[in-house]
């Protein structure tokens, strides 16, 4: 069973930093790119950054590219996105998503983790 | 970056059919890309439903019932959830998105079906 465990969310103050974690298990993780997608409270989804099997490949959302770092470990079954100059827009609940890709075929977020809610606030 | 355009809010009764829209700006051609769409219901992550590019060429979700598919109005430039039916477990927010190749996915701003 296809398993993505968020943590690391919290409270902090605008212009800190956090480090968001995903555990992966119940797939070989380092096949699958990964990504991290977040909600604000009551508002809709946003795409924030992807990171490909092998992170050859990593894009990022304009609203967060210079701020967030995405990595992973895949010896570790672990995805990570590092926020750094945390904004008080930055407050949302943070998804781990995998990507299914095969021949002729690519589905985003075909798997979504329960999520960590980041609260950027004084 | 691409604004697609979802109404905040749609209803239909039990055993009726919902039809979600997605609309594409005018200067992209929804004919030209896959539609994914996407199931949230309260307190829950998303729920990948399925993809819909052509008549041959769509994918449904794994363990997501046959009730939901997937079209396209050309004519409105639209892509469309269609889910007959209905039930009232299928009462959630439902998100669209399109993946650009070379720039970033960019989800609809959702759709809260009620069923009434």
């Amino acid at each position: 069973e296809v398993q993505l465990v968020e943590s690391g969310g919290g409270l902090v103050k605008p212009g800190g930093s956090l480090r968001l974690s995903c555990a992966a298990s119940g797939f070989t993780f380092s096949s699958y790119s990964m990504n991290w997608v977040r909600q604000a409270p009551g508002k809709g989804l946003e795409w924030v950054s992807s990171i490909s099997s092998s992170s050859s490949y990593i894009y990022y959302a304009d609203s967060v590219k210079g701020r967030f770092t995405i990595s992973r470990d895949n010896a570790k079954n672990s995805l990570y996105l590092q926020m750094n100059s945390l904004r008080a827009e930055d407050t949302a609940v943070y998804y781990c998503a995998r990507d299914y890709t095969a021949v002729a075929v690519n589905i985003p977020g075909d798997y979504w983790g329960q999520g960590t809610l980041v609260t950027v606030s004084s | 970056q691409p604004v697609l355009t979802q109404p905040p809010s749609s209803s239909a009764s039990p055993g009726e059919s919902a039809r979600l829209t997605c609309t594409l700006p005018s200067d992209i051609n929804v004919g030209s890309y896959n539609i994914y769409w996407y199931q949230q219901k309260p307190g829950s992550p998303p729920r990948y439903l399925l993809y819909y590019y052509s008549d041959s060429d769509k994918g449904q979700g794994s363990g997501v019932p046959s009730r939901f598919s997937g079209s396209k109005d050309a004519s409105a430039n639209t892509g469309i959830l269609l889910i007959s039916g209905l039930q009232s477990e299928d009462e959630a927010d439902y998100y669209c998105m399109i993946w650009p190749s070379n720039a970033p996915r960019v989800f609809g701003g959702g759709t809260k079906l009620t069923v009434l």
